[in-house]
C-alpha cells in the first residue's frame, strides 16, 4: 500500500541551529503535502500546505521565514526549522496522498532543541 | 471554517467495559470525509476509519464501531469490551474541499483502559 516516510525520526539539536525534515511519498506522486505540528498533550495543528513547484501556504501564526518548506518534486517535501529554539521542540508530521480522499501520515519526527 | 470538537479530553475505563468517544463537526461543504485516528504512546498515527459524507451507514470492525449522524453532525466511535492495548489518544478529523483538503483535527480524547 501507499507509504509516506519521514527522515529523521528523531533529532536533537542545539539552539540556533537549523534542522531539515524530509517527507517522502514512496509509491505515489503528491502535488500537495501537509505539515502538522503537535506539542505534548495537544492536538495536531496544520502548519502549512506544501505545493509542488510553487510556494507553500502557511497557516496564521506560523512564521514562513522560520519554517522553510520546499516541495521540489512530486515525491519529496522538506521542512527546515531555521535557527531553532527550545520552543520549537515538537512532533512534526507530514500528510500526503495520491488524491484528496486518500491521504497518509508519515511516522513523524520528534525535534528536541536544547 | 471547519471545526471538530471532541468534548471528552480523558476517559478512564476498566478492561472489558464498552466506551464511546464523541465527535461533533462543523463544515460548510456538503462533500467531506470524516476520520478517526489512534495515537499510541509511540506517536505514530494509526488510521482507523474514513467515512464519506454521503454514506451514513454505521460501520463495525471487530470491537470497533462508528455511528455517523449528519442530523446532529456527529461521528461517534465505540469500543466494545475494551482492552488495555486500546489505551491511546484518539483523534477525530474532518477533510473537505472548501478548506483545502487538509485534515482538521479535534482536540483528541485520551483513553485509559485499566486492567
Amino acid at each position: 500500500g501507499a507509504v509516506v516516510s519521514q527522515h529523521p525520526s528523531w533529532v536533537i539539536c542545539k539552539s540556533g541551529t537549523s534542522v531539515k525534515i524530509e517527507c517522502r511519498s514512496l509509491d505515489f506522486q503528491a502535488t500537495t503535502m501537509f505539515w502538522y505540528r503537535q506539542f505534548p498533550k495537544q492536538s495536531l495543528m496544520l502548519m502549512a500546505t506544501s505545493n509542488e513547484g510553487s510556494k507553500a501556504t502557511y497557516e496564521q501564526g506560523v512564521e514562513k521565514d522560520k519554517f522553510l518548506i520546499n516541495h521540489a518534486s512530486l515525491t519529496l517535501s522538506t521542512l527546515t526549522v531555521t535557527s531553532a529554539h527550545p520552543e520549537d521542540s515538537s512532533f512534526y508530521i507530514c500528510l500526503a496522498g495520491p488524491t484528496w480522499e486518500t491521504q497518509y501520515f508519515g511516522p513523524g519526527t520528534r525535534l528536541l532543541v536544547l | 471554517a471547519q471545526k471538530v470538537t471532541q468534548a471528552q479530553t480523558e476517559i478512564s475505563v476498566v478492561e472489558k467495559e464498552d466506551v464511546t468517544l464523541d465527535c461533533v463537526y462543523e463544515t460548510r461543504d456538503t462533500t467531506y470525509y470524516l476520520f478517526w485516528y489512534k495515537q499510541p504512546p509511540s506517536g505514530e498515527l494509526v488510521f482507523l476509519i474514513r467515512r464519506n459524507s454521503f454514506d451514513e451507514q454505521n460501520e463495525i470492525s471487530g470491537r470497533y464501531s462508528w455511528n455517523f449522524q449528519k442530523s446532529t453532525s456527529s461521528f461517534n466511535f465505540t469500543i466494545t469490551a475494551s482492552q488495555v492495548v486500546d489505551s491511546a489518544v484518539y483523534f477525530c478529523a474532518l477533510s473537505a474541499p472548501y478548506a483545502g483538503n487538509m485534515l482538521t483535527f479535534g482536540g483528541g480524547t485520551r483513553l485509559m483502559v485499566k486492567p
